[in-house]
């Protein structure tokens, strides 16, 4: 099947700085990701949906200054969280599909720490 | 627009008992339904989805799931629980057209516990 990864696992990082987080798909080529986020025992949030060579479209009352999306190959997204405060730790979740008709494959999952 | 309602926050069993995880859906067109899994700390599993065809579905892990269309139903069966199958369930249903093509709509997940 197809395989999704996520850098790093997990990051613990003080209040302020900024933090990447990597979304790839291993063996195929991903036009379409997704990003969501996830508080504990709860659903998964969408975030945002971004397209291979084009801006990220924002899920309403997601910034997009401070949540920045980069979708630069068929292969790789990042998400970075900008100027990071304790109220951004959560689970963050990246998903890929090879476009908008096919299932999407979710990544592991980063658990990010804002002290 | 596109929902999944999952009535039951928790659902308990004893291992080696059937176990069903229910899930309703709301769609305009055509319904896409997907079952995930995700044990703690980790994304999401796929374990089996309806696009067309027979209602009784076959996934991994020995799920399966029927879809009622007359009930709009998609509920997650298992017909021998193991303590291996405790974990969070979403079910899912996606956008099959317009800008948000491709989107999947979670349900809020019920916590499956098997007990030994």
């Amino acid at each position: 099947g197809a395989v999704v990864s996520q850098h790093p696992s997990w990051v613990i990082c003080k209040s302020g700085t900024s933090v990447k987080i990597e979304c790839r798909s291993l063996d195929f080529q991903a036009t379409t990701m997704f990003w969501y986020r996830q508080f504990p025992k709860q659903s998964l949030m969408l975030m945002a949906t971004s397209n291979e060579g084009s801006k990220a479209t924002y899920e309403q009352g997601v910034e997009k200054d401070k949540f920045l999306i980069n979708h630069a190959s068929l292969t790789l997204s990042t998400l970075t969280v900008t100027s990071a405060h304790p109220e951004d730790s959560s689970f963050y979740i990246c998903s890929a599909s090879l476009d908008s008709y096919n299932e999407q494959f979710f990544g592991p999952g980063t658990r990010l720490t804002v002290l | 627009a596109q929902s999944v309602a999952q009535p039951e926050d928790q659902v308990n069993v004893a291992e080696g008992n059937p176990l069903t995880v229910k899930c309703t859906y709301s769609v305009s067109g055509n319904p896409y339904l997907f079952w995930y899994v995700q044990y703690p700390n980790r994304g999401l599993q796929f374990l089996l989805k309806y696009i067309t065809g027979d209602n009784l579905v076959k996934g991994s892990y020995g799920f399966e799931a029927e879809f009622n269309k007359s009930q709009t139903s998609f509920h997650l069966k298992k017909p021998s629980a193991l303590v291996s199958d405790s974990a969070l369930y979403f079910c899912a249903v996606r956008d099959t057209r317009g800008s948000t093509l491709g989107r999947l709509y979670f349900g809020r997940g019920t916590q499956l516990t098997v007990w030994p």
